[in-house]
C-alpha cells in the first residue's frame, strides 16, 4: 500500500511563473490536506478538501493560491505568479475522513523561486 | 483549536526514556490530543494519539491526566533515530494546527 506520494519533490520556479505541486493520497483515502511550512518555522494549514469539494480554505492566501482535488487524478495545489516569499516545502497529507482519524504526510515538495 | 504549550527543547540519553509534556488548558470535549514528530525536513509522521484514556502503541505512550489540561508522551527507550522535532496537537474535527514543538536531541 503506497502512502501519500508527492511530486515533484523539488520545483525551481523564477518569480511570475506558475507552480503545480501534484499530491496522491493513500489508496481508500478521499481528504487531502496542504500545509506550509516557510524556513524555521512549523507547518500550517492551508486548505482541506474532500472529492471535488474544498471543505475548509481558511490558511490559504487570498490572492494566487488556489487546490483542487478532482474526481480523477491527484489533487494539486496551484500557486500562480510566484514570489520569493512563496519558497517553502509544501506537505500533503491524507486521510479517510471521519473523527479522530490520524493523517498520513507526504514527503514534501520544496519550492525555491528565484 | 485549543492552544498547547511544549518545552522548545529536550536531550535524552539514548536507551533512556524520553518524557515529552504539553499543556492544553483550553481543551474542548471532541478534542483529540495528537503527537506528530518531523525528523529533519521530512514530512510530519504520526505517533500517536488519544481523547481522554492513556494509549500506547509500538512508538510510544501517551498520558492524559484526568482532567485532559495536560498530557504527556513517552517514548520507552530512546534510539538515536528519535531526534526530531515533536508537535502535541489539539485536533478540531478535522484539521491540524502544528506550533512550534519540542526539539528532542538524543544522545549517545
Amino acid at each position: 500500500n503506497a502512502g501519500v506520494m508527492q511530486n515533484p519533490r523539488h520545483l525551481v520556479r523564477r518569480r511570475g511563473q506558475e507552480a503545480r505541486l501534484r499530491c496522491s493520497p493513500m489508496k481508500g483515502h478521499s481528504h487531502v490536506y496542504w500545509y506550509r511550512q516557510l524556513p524555521e518555522e512549523g507547518l500550517k494549514f492551508m486548505v482541506y478538501l474532500q472529492k471535488e469539494n474544498i471543505i475548509d480554505e481558511s490558511g490559504m492566501p487570498k490572492e494566487r493560491f488556489s487546490a483542487e482535488f478532482p474526481k480523477e487524478g491527484p489533487s494539486i495545489l496551484r500557486i500562480q505568479q510566484v514570489v520569493r516569499g512563496d519558497s517553502a516545502a509544501y506537505f500533503c497529507a491524507s486521510s479517510p475522513g471521519g473523527l479522530g482519524e490520524k493523517l498520513f504526510f507526504g514527503s514534501g515538495t520544496q519550492l525555491s523561486v528565484l | 483549536d485549543a492552544k498547547t504549550t511544549q518545552p522548545p527543547s529536550m536531550d535524552c540519553a539514548e536507551g533512556r526514556a524520553a518524557n515529552l509534556p504539553c499543556n492544553h488548558s483550553t481543551i474542548s470535549g471532541n478534542e483529540y490530543v495528537y503527537w506528530y514528530r518531523q525528523i529533519h525536513s521530512q514530512g510530519p509522521q504520526y505517533i500517536i494519539h488519544g481523547l481522554k484514556n492513556n494509549e500506547t502503541n509500538e512508538m510510544a505512550s501517551l498520558i492524559i491526566t484526568e482532567d485532559r489540561k495536560s498530557s504527556t508522551l513517552i517514548l520507552p527507550h530512546a534510539t538515536l533515530r528519535d531526534t526530531a522535532v515533536y508537535y502535541c496537537i489539539v485536533r478540531a474535527p478535522y484539521k491540524l494546527s502544528f506550533g512550534a514543538g519540542t526539539t528532542v536531541t538524543v544522545r549517545a
